[in-house]
């Protein structure tokens, strides 16, 4: 199991960009790079997820550089309303066990600044 | 879609008591997870289950934790006896497992459970 490292906690103030890395050193050739988001009391949700070098979508944009060992989620001119915790996961999403063993990490809380 | 639903949205029950958590996924998903997260602990996954089935429940706490699926569109999690360090917020999430890799999970609002 790849396991993840990010920063516990970033501060940011409105409009600037945002950028949370996650370092997974031992990522494996079949694992995706998967992010999600939490808001207070709410259940985490999808932001987006990639293989390899650089996946955007309307939420945000994930860099992965070419040996993989670590990922970059970008969020462009974050507001108020991004304050939240954001996990970085690695697997294999095509395995049918993989998911008995992702572990949310304890993530980087973003607060976002006014 | 209605999203994955949870209930109930918040629980309160004395030390000893049976607590009965339920979750219905979203239609046409074919997986199902329990997490629990704590402050201490974060995110831990509990149990899952792939087309009904449990496929791995080695994040269970106890015997005193049990999951079922009787059928697609429904799963229990119960404790008995509850005990005031099972107080958490738990969550059930399901996705749709395919040959693609956009297995995204899809979380529920979660129940807040207090032990006391």
């Amino acid at each position: 199991l790849a396991k993840t490292t990010q920063p516990v906690s970033m501060d940011s103030y409105e409009g600037q960009e945002v950028n949370i890395t996650c370092s997974h050193n031992n990522i494996a050739t079949n694992d995706y790079i998967t992010w999600y988001q939490q808001f207070p009391s709410q259940g985490p949700r999808f932001i987006i997820q990639g293989y390899k070098t650089k996946v955007t979508n309307e939420v945000a944009s994930l860099f992965i550089p070419a040996d993989r060992k670590s990922s970059t989620l970008s969020l462009p001119r974050v507001s108020l309303s991004d304050t939240a915790v954001y996990y970085c996961l690695v697997g294999d999403p095509r395995l049918k066990t993989s998911y008995d063993k992702v572990i949310f990490g304890p993530g980087t809380s973003l607060s976002v600044i006014p | 879609d209605a999203g994955v639903i949870q209930s109930p949205r918040h629980e309160v029950t004395e030390m000893g008591q049976e607590v009965t958590l339920r979750c219905k996924p979203i239609s046409g998903h074919n997986s199902l997870f329990w997490y629990r997260q704590t402050m201490m602990r974060g995110l831990e996954l509990l149990i899952y289950f792939n087309n009904n089935v449990p496929i791995d429940d080695s994040g269970m706490p106890e015997d005193r934790f049990s999951a079922k699926m009787p059928n697609a569109s429904f799963s229990t999690l119960k404790i008995q006896p509850s005990e005031p360090r099972d107080s958490a917020v738990y969550f059930c999430a399901s996705s749709l497992e395919s040959q693609s890799y956009q297995e995204t999970q899809y979380f529920g609002p979660g129940t807040r459970l207090l032990v006391l």
